[in-house]
């Protein structure tokens, strides 16, 4: 099993809602992260957990808060989104530091 | 800012033909360089990948060739076909970081005509 699993794989929130992205992988990666995309950009990283505690926080604002429950699971969680958060995100796992595996993404659209 | 990508927004090739898809790095600590395809809708999928030391790899169809001095990557596509059609990025880290992230280049729109 080589699969990134996202879900949902697509969502729409309002400015005042709270919602969770969540990420699943089953290969025993023991690194995950947390990529957004805006349209026709390349994926930029927002945050790593590596051993199931947060090592990189790219200076991402406290409206997303990532979340490592067990080494299989990754969740993202946002709260009162603006309207340029819109974007794909993107899930990744890698074992150490080479290639990542990535998730087909959930698009979020904030209204 | 980014410090990898030279940037190429779209390459037109004619099917059948060999695609050479082109990118530069700034950092010199990069030592770990990946090519990904993204599909429309779709995530970064892997294609291939290259330590620094070496200076070309091989897949299927496709041939990573990295010049260090200049500090330049390539992907050349055999034979392209019409499911080549994607984004190409490359991409690039420091392997001694850990689970340091990567870094994308800006991107290259490859399009097959038939």
């Amino acid at each position: 099993d080589t699969e990134v699993t996202q879900t949902p794989k697509h969502l729409v929130m309002g400015m005042t809602n709270k919602k969770s992205l969540k990420c699943e992988q089953h290969m025993g990666h023991r690194a995950m992260y947390w990529y957004k995309q805006k349209a026709k950009k390349p994926p930029e990283l927002m945050f790593v957990y590596s051993y199931e505690k947060l090592s990189i926080n790219e200076s991402v604002p406290s409206r997303f808060s990532p979340e490592c429950p067990n080494s299989s699971l990754l969740n993202l969680h946002l709260h009162a989104l603006q309207p340029e958060d819109s974007a794909l995100y993107l899930c990744a796992s890698s074992q150490g530091s080479l290639q990542a595996f990535f998730g087909q993404g959930t698009r979020l659209t904030v209204v | 800012g980014e410090s990898v990508g030279l940037h190429l927004p779209t390459l037109s090739v004619q099917e059948g033909d060999n695609s050479i898809i082109n990118c530069a790095y700034s950092n010199s600590a990069s030592d770990y360089f990946i090519w990904y395809k993204q599909e429309s809708g779709k995530g970064p999928q892997f294609i291939i990948d290259i330590r620094s030391n070496m200076d070309k790899r091989q897949g299927q169809r496709v041939t990573v060739l990295l010049n260090k001095t200049v500090k330049h990557l390539s992907l050349q596509i055999a034979a392209t076909q019409p499911g080549d059609s994607a984004v190409y990025f490359c991409a690039e880290k420091y392997s001694g970081g850990g689970a340091d992230g990567l870094t994308f280049g800006k991107g290259t729109h490859l399009i097959i005509q038939p």
